[in-house]
C-alpha cells in the first residue's frame, strides 16, 4: 500500500518568509510524528500527534515552528520568518498507534522520503 | 538528559564479512528500539526492532542484541553485500505512562561494504 508522503520534496525560500511542509501519512495511522536532520546529523525529534492532539511539543525548537493536524490525518508543519539554522531535511512519520504501548504491536514508525528545507 | 551514543560513526567492511554497529541510551524506562537504514536522499526505513522483554531478535542476515542492564544494544549484519552500504541508525523510544513516546537517534553509522 501507498506509504507516508511528503511535499514539496525540495524548497527554497529566502531569510524572512514563511513556509509550509505537508505530511500525509499511511491511512489508519493514528499517530504522527516530525523529526528533522540537519547534514550529516542523526535524527531530532520536533513533535508528535495522537488523533488531532499533540501530546508531546517538546522538540519544537522556537516558537516560530508550529505544527497543526486536521481529521486526524494530513499534517502541516509551519516555520515563520524561516533563518539560515531551519536549512534542514524535514522528516514525519506515522504509526497506527503511539510508539510505546505497552506490549502492543503496531506502533513502529515508518518514515516519509522527507522535505529538504533550504533557506537563502 | 535522553541520549543515544552509536559507534562507530564510519564503518568499512568487505563484501561477505559482517558488520557490527553498538548504541547506548540513557533513559532506563526505554522499552522499544528499532533500527534504520537510510540510503541517499530517501528517508529511514525501519529494517529490525526489538523490545524489552527479549534479548536477541533475528531476522535473516540481520540480528539485534539487547542488554538493559548496560542499557546497550547492538545491530549485527553477517554475510555484507554491498546493496547493505547506507547509513544505519540506532533509536530508543523515551516516553511516560504508556503515552506513546518520541524516538531519540544515534548520530549515525556509514557503513561501506567493498565489492
Amino acid at each position: 500500500g501507498a506509504g507516508v508522503s511528503q511535499s514539496p520534496s525540495n524548497k527554497v525560500t529566502e531569510k524572512g518568509k514563511d513556509v509550509e511542509l505537508r505530511c500525509d501519512p499511511i491511512s489508519g495511522h493514528t499517530a504522527l510524528y516530525w523529526y528533522r536532520q540537519s547534514l550529516g546529523q542523526g535524527l531530532e525529534f520536533l513533535i508528535y500527534f495522537q488523533g488531532n492532539s499533540a501530546p508531546d511539543k517538546s522538540g519544537l525548537p522556537s516558537d516560530r515552528f508550529s505544527a497543526e493536524r486536521t481529521g486526524g490525518s494530513v499534517s502541516t508543519l509551519t516555520i515563520q520568518r524561516t533563518q539560515q539554522e531551519d536549512s534542514a531535511v524535514y522528516l514525519c512519520a506515522s504509526s497506527l498507534v503511539p510508539s510505546g504501548l505497552a506490549g502492543f504491536k503496531g506502533d513502529e514508525q515508518y518514515f516519509g522520503p522527507g522535505t529538504r528545507l533550504t533557506v537563502t | 538528559g535522553e541520549n543515544v551514543e552509536q559507534h562507530p560513526s564510519t564503518l568499512s567492511v568487505q563484501e561477505g564479512d559482517s558488520a557490527v554497529i553498538k548504541c547506548t541510551y540513557s533513559d532506563s524506562a526505554s522499552n522499544y528500539f528499532p533500527w534504520y537504514k537510510q540510503e541517499l536522499g530517501k528517508g529511514p526505513q525501519l529494517i529490525i526492532d526489538i523490545r524489552s522483554n527479549v534479548g536477541e531478535k533475528k531476522d535473516q542476515r540481520i540480528a539485534v542484541t539487547l542488554n538493559k542492564t548496560a542499557k546497550h544494544f547492538s545491530l549485527h549484519i553477517t554475510e555484507t553485500q554491498p546493496e547493505d552500504s547506507a547509513v544505519y541508525f540506532c533509536a530508543a523510544l523515551m516516553g511516560r505512562d504508556n503515552q506513546g513516546g518520541k524516538l531519540i537517534f544515534g548520530q549515525g553509522t556509514e557503513l561501506s561494504v567493498k565489492p
